[in-house]
């Protein structure tokens, strides 16, 4: 099947700073990905839907300023957390569609992000 | 966003038993739905999936039936093995756009 890989596994960081994930795509293109956020336990909330060449569409809650979504080509796309507080501590996980199926949709291996 | 949702958080089963899962979703319109399979600290992984014009498919050892009357899909597999162990999700979408996931089933195989 198709890989999508995140970068990083895993991330610490000071609260304040912020913190940039990136979702590559591997052997396909994909002109949407999308960014989800796991807590412990929980399911998987779909925070924004990146779209290649334009500006990403975020889910009502979810503040485009602190999560700023870039998708620049067909292959990457990168979520930057930015002023990161213990809150936004999670599990990100991006899919990507493939163009030529356009349906299932590939999921990276997520990113841990403990802010401290 | 849509509403999909579970109704049994934690399933335990025995190895070699067969399981179900189930799934509640709301919006009428979806017209496809995946099951995924979330191992501790990974992505979920693709399991199978179904569109509404079908009510079963089958795979190697699962199973989904879709009731698009009742709006409720379930996962069936059979002879359970402990490597099946992990968080099941469904997922629905409509038109191709985005996918809303439910809150997730745990299941326990006892060896």
């Amino acid at each position: 099947g198709a890989v999508v890989s995140q970068h990083p596994s895993w991330v610490i960081c000071k609260s304040g700073t912020s913190v940039k994930i990136e979702c590559r795509s591997l052997d396909f293109q994909a002109t949407t990905m999308f960014w989800y956020r796991q807590f412990p336990k929980q399911s998987l909330m779909l925070m924004a839907t990146s779209n290649e060449g334009s500006k990403a569409t975020y889910e009502q809650g979810v503040e485009k300023d602190k999560f700023l979504i870039n998708h620049a080509s067909l292959t990457l796309s990168t979520l930057t957390v930015t002023s990161a507080h213990p809150e936004d501590s999670s599990f990100y996980i991006c899919s990507a569609r493939d163009i030529v199926r356009n349906t299932e949709a590939f999921f990276g291996q997520g990113t841990r992000l403990t802010v401290v | 966003g849509e509403s999909v949702g579970l109704h049994l958080p934690t399933l335990s089963v025995q190895e070699g038993d067969n399981s179900i899962i189930n799934c509640a979703y709301s919006n009428s319109a979806s017209d496809y739905f995946i099951w995924y399979k979330q191992e501790s600290g990974k992505g979920p992984q693709f399991i199978i999936d179904i569109r509404s014009n079908m009510d079963k498919r089958q795979g190697q050892r699962v199973t989904v039936l879709l009731n698009k009357t009742v709006k409720h899909l379930s996962l069936q597999i059979a002879a359970t093995q402990p490597g099946d162990s992990a968080v099941y999700f469904c997922a629905e979408n409509e038109n191709f756009n985005k996918f809303y996931f439910g809150s997730g089933t745990k299941l326990n195989v006892k060896p």
